[in-house]
């Protein structure tokens, strides 16, 4: 296992189009976690998946924003009718809560750019 | 709603010199902080903390926890150029989701 893996790393689209990030966790992890970084600013949480069930989702999240995790496997977010606000890095993390280990191992992100 | 406070923002030392960064955190339903480091790319973990007055180590690096005043630190001894960073602190719910800070961006000069 390589780590958790996310794909793209960049994307650059045009105000108003919709975009979809894929991240594949570590293979034994029970946990999946999205957050958006943006320039400065620590990590802000998103939402996360236990197995393929959504716990959370954050309240600052429009209703632009949609994350699947079918299968409990992989995790897609998907974001409709982009605006320049949404420029941010996007960061996938996964853990293993079952070991009591909170530390997540973060993937190399999705760098998002909206013109 | 959930805050952490990291001081300071940016920190700029020589080699040699010892640094401490601080984490302030108000989280309900605390489990544990976690202590990252961040260089151009994702954040890499480098402490998990649950119990208070407990010193965790790695080599030059060592992190403690106060749950009563609801604080952590993290020191860096005999700094070196590869310890330029950004430092998050991100205290973990019993959900295990983590809320982060902003982070000290450390700079070390040769």
């Amino acid at each position: 296992d390589t780590g958790v893996s996310q794909d793209p790393r960049h994307k650059i689209t045009k105000r108003g189009q919709n975009v979809t990030f894929r991240c594949d966790p570590i293979s034994e992890h029970n946990r999946l976690y999205w957050y958006r970084q943006t320039l400065g600013q620590g990590p802000e949480f998103l939402t996360y998946f236990q197995n393929e069930a959504q716990l959370e989702k954050s309240r600052l999240l429009s209703d632009r924003f949609s994350a699947e995790r079918p299968k409990g496997s992989f995790s897609t977010l998907e974001i409709q009718r982009t605006e320049q606000g949404d420029s941010a890095m996007y960061l996938c993390a996964s853990s293993d809560s079952r070991e009591g280990r909170y530390g997540y191992t973060f993937g190399s992100g999705t760098r998002l750019t909206v013109v | 709603e959930d805050k952490v406070v990291q001081s300071p923002l940016s920190l700029v030392v020589h080699e040699g010199d010892t640094v401490t960064l601080n984490c302030s955190y108000e989280v309900t339903n605390f489990r544990s902080l976690l202590w990252y480091k961040q260089e151009k790319k994702a954040p890499t973990f480098l402490f998990m903390l649950t119990s208070s007055g407990i010193e965790k180590k790695s080599g030059r690096l060592s992190s403690i926890l106060d749950k009563k005043e609801l604080f952590s630190i993290l020191n860096i001894t005999a700094t070196q150029t590869g310890d330029s960073a950004v430092y998050l602190c991100a205290p973990n719910t019993n959900a295990g989701k983590s809320t982060f800070g902003d982070g000290t961006t450390l700079t070390v000069k040769p």
